[in-house]
């Protein structure tokens, strides 16, 4: 398996434009999250899927940001207008909850930068 | 609510030197705790699980539960150890919800 997969590695767009990352789990995996690394605050957790079905989604930062998981194998994240603070790195991590160890196996990364 | 705190942005400490990265967590029932590493140009990984009481790479973990503490530990530390190292919590009872502090940045210094 290649492990969990996202594209685009690297964004850069305008304010006001709208930015889709993708992610690829692990195929076999139940858990999906995404998350948000910047250097003040480190990995927040925006929002994170049990079986497609979003969970808890109280990290996203406000309406700008949507997810969508439809299938087991694909999920999106939106952010629509973009704006400069939205500049970072976003993670895609999955697990499977069956095997007791807990482990996140993340993505490499979308590095978005907004102008 | 679940909480990590990792208090050191940033950790500088000479080769050979004994290394703590602190983590503290606030949780009402009983967390699992973890620490994950990203080296430059790799991807985040997990390094150890309190429940594994393992040592990997010479560094451990001690959940102290009367502290709520997750502190990493290495005695000698290797100019390879420099990253960026995570403490996470998952919460139990049923949820999954894996949250992370705001990371240490370790420089090992030759």
């Amino acid at each position: 398996d290649a492990g969990v997969i996202q594209s685009p590695r690297h964004e850069v767009t305008e304010m006001g434009q709208e930015v889709t990352l993708r992610c690829k789990p692990i195929s076999g995996h139940d858990y999906l999250f995404w998350y948000r690394q910047t250097m003040m605050r480190g990995l927040e957790l925006l929002i994170y899927f049990n079986n497609n079905v979003p969970i808890d989604d109280s990290g996203m930062p406000e309406d700008r940001f949507s997810a969508k998981m439809p299938n087991a194998s694909f999920s999106t994240l939106k952010i629509q207008p973009s704006e400069p603070r939205d500049s970072a790195v976003y993670f895609c991590a999955s697990s499977l909850a069956g095997v007791n160890t807990g482990e996140l196996f993340f993505g490499e990364g979308s590095r978005l930068t907004v102008l | 609510a679940q909480r990590v705190t990792q208090p050191e942005k940033l950790l500088s400490v000479f080769k050979g030197a004994p290394v703590e990265l602190k983590c503290n967590y606030s949780y009402s029932g009983s967390p699992e705790l973890f620490w994950y590493v990203q080296y430059s140009r790799q991807r985040l990984q997990l390094l150890l699980r309190h429940i594994s009481r393992e040592s990997i790479k010479g560094f451990t973990a001690d959940l102290n539960k009367g502290e709520t503490s997750f502190h990493l530990k290495k005695p000698f530390a290797q100019e390879e150890d420099s990253a960026m190292y995570y403490c996470a919590l998952r919460g139990s009872s049923g949820t999954y919800k894996y949250i992370f502090g705001t990371g240490t940045r370790l420089k090992v210094l030759a």
